[in-house]
């Protein structure tokens, strides 16, 4: 119940194209849902972050979608460069947690063919 | 900006050796972290600690130890390495509330030969 299933594994998208990496949690405690970028030979850092009040949120090509109902949630790249290759992360966090964790998903090596 | 600073970025040991990996933040943030990085099994957590003196064990605690004696410096320990704890260790920082960004050092990438 404490995970966080991310899908698909690795992904090849043209530049310009959409790239949509999914991500889907059991626990309906979890209230706080961040996505991370990671560049070879650095740590990961947060992209963008959604809580569950609203169903999308925007920042620039970025935007975060998420559907409480179905416990699933979706980062959507638009106009995708090849500066956006990297290995992304979803995860989610619920608030008050004792034990402060976030839980994150397996992870998305995302390629941008120029 | 957040600056979070792992001792090496390379390290090679030999199986047995017990080997230190050391972080440190310059943002006086309570909570500090230990994930362990591997191709398909995402970041999975380690240890992590809330205060000086405390820890808790995340979801592969064994074969582990920490050490966090102030508040900016949280020390992974490996009392006798093994191959299989051949990955990238990456230390991270949160203050305190779960709906507030990680930082990530860099990461130590280990190898166990």
């Amino acid at each position: 119940q404490q995970q966080v299933k991310q899908s698909p594994q690795s992904l090849i998208v043209q530049k310009g194209g959409i790239s949509i990496i999914n991500c889907a949690y059991e626990n309906t405690a979890f209230d706080y849902f961040p996505w991370y970028q990671q560049f070879p030979g650095k740590g990961p850092a947060l992209l963008i972050a959604i809580r569950p009040d609203v169903s999308e949120k925007k920042e620039g090509r970025f935007t975060i979608s998420f559907n409480k109902s179905a416990k699933q949630f979706s980062l959507h790249i638009m106009d995708s460069q090849p500066g956006d290759s990297a290995t992304y992360f979803c995860a989610a966090s619920r608030r008050y947690s004792s034990a402060s964790k976030i839980i994150f998903g397996s992870g998305t090596r995302l390629s941008i063919r120029p | 900006d957040v600056k979070v600073t792992q001792s090496s970025r390379y390290l090679v040991k030999r199986t047995g050796e017990k080997v230190f990996l050391e972080c440190v933040q310059d943002m006086d943030h309570e909570n500090m972290f230990w994930y362990r990085q591997d191709p398909g099994l995402g970041l999975r957590l380690i240890y992590f600690s809330y205060d000086v003196k405390m820890k808790e064990k995340g979801d592969i605690p064994e074969g582990y130890s920490v050490s966090r004696e102030k508040k900016e410096r949280f020390s992974l320990i490996l009392e006798s390495a093994s191959t299989n704890q051949t990955s990238m260790y990456l230390c991270a920082t949160r203050v305190r509330g779960a709906r507030t960004a990680t930082y990530f050092g860099a990461g130590t990438r280990l190898s166990v030969l």
